[in-house]
């Protein structure tokens, strides 16, 4: 299958600085690709859609000037959390589809664990 | 409308032994119903997927069972592992995505 990359997988920072995580689609041209956030033993939570050269799409709830998405390239995306506060911490997952829909070429990265102090 | 539901939440079987999982949609437009597996500290990975255009779809060990009048389908693994331990999360399609809640699979030997 594809491989999506993420990086870092883990990081620790200091209350109200900004964090940024890079989604790397390794092998394939990702016009979708999706970033979601997970707490502890619960389901994913789609945060946002980043399309190639648009805006992306936030979810319910979610601080678009908050967590700033920017998908540079079509192996590219990138989730910056600004001004991160310890309640941001969490394990953040991006996908990466081929398609505009969702498909079964849908793949997930690793995975970052973000802890804020 | 959005959710799906999921159960159980978790789930005992022993090695050998068949593992069910039931996820429930509301929305007829959701078109499209993969399965992934997670283990611990990992992103989910792709499993198997099914569209409700067939009843069933195997790939090994892992089948997928779609009733489309009921809005219910279910992952069943046969021949169970303890490798097979982790957490299953069922999702629906379509114009959005959305996960169900998780089913934390543990295998004994």
């Amino acid at each position: 299958g594809a491989v999506v990359s993420q990086h870092p997988s883990r990081v620790i920072c200091k209350s109200g600085t900004s964090v940024k995580i890079e989604c790397r689609s390794l092998d394939f041209q990702a016009t979708t690709m999706f970033w979601y956030r997970q707490f502890p033993k619960q389901s994913l939570m789609l945060m946002a859609t980043s399309n190639e050269g648009s805006k992306a799409t936030y979810e319910q709830g979610v601080e678009k000037d908050k967590f700033l998405i920017n998908h540079a390239s079509l192996t590219l995306s990138t989730l910056t959390v600004t001004s991160a506060h310890p309640e941001d911490s969490s394990f953040y997952i991006c996908s990466a589809s081929i398609l505009a829909r969702f498909r079964e070429t849908q793949y997930f990265g690793p995975g970052t664990r973000l802890l804020v102090l | 409308q959005q959710q799906v539901k999921q159960s159980p939440q978790s789930l005992i079987v022993q090695k050998g032994g068949i593992s069910i999982i039931n996820c429930a949609y509301e929305n007829t437009a959701f078109d499209y119903f993969p399965w992934y597996q997670q283990f611990p500290g990992k992103g989910p990975a792709l499993l198997i997927a099914i569209r409700p255009d067939v009843s069933e779809k195997k790939e090994g060990r892992f089948t997928i069972s779609f009733n489309k009048s009921a809005k219910q389908f279910s992952l069943h693994i046969m021949d169970s592992q303890p490798g097979d331990s982790a957490t299953y999360f069922c999702a629906a399609g379509g114009q959005n995505f959305v996960f169900g809640p998780g089913t934390r699979l543990s295998v004994l030997p």
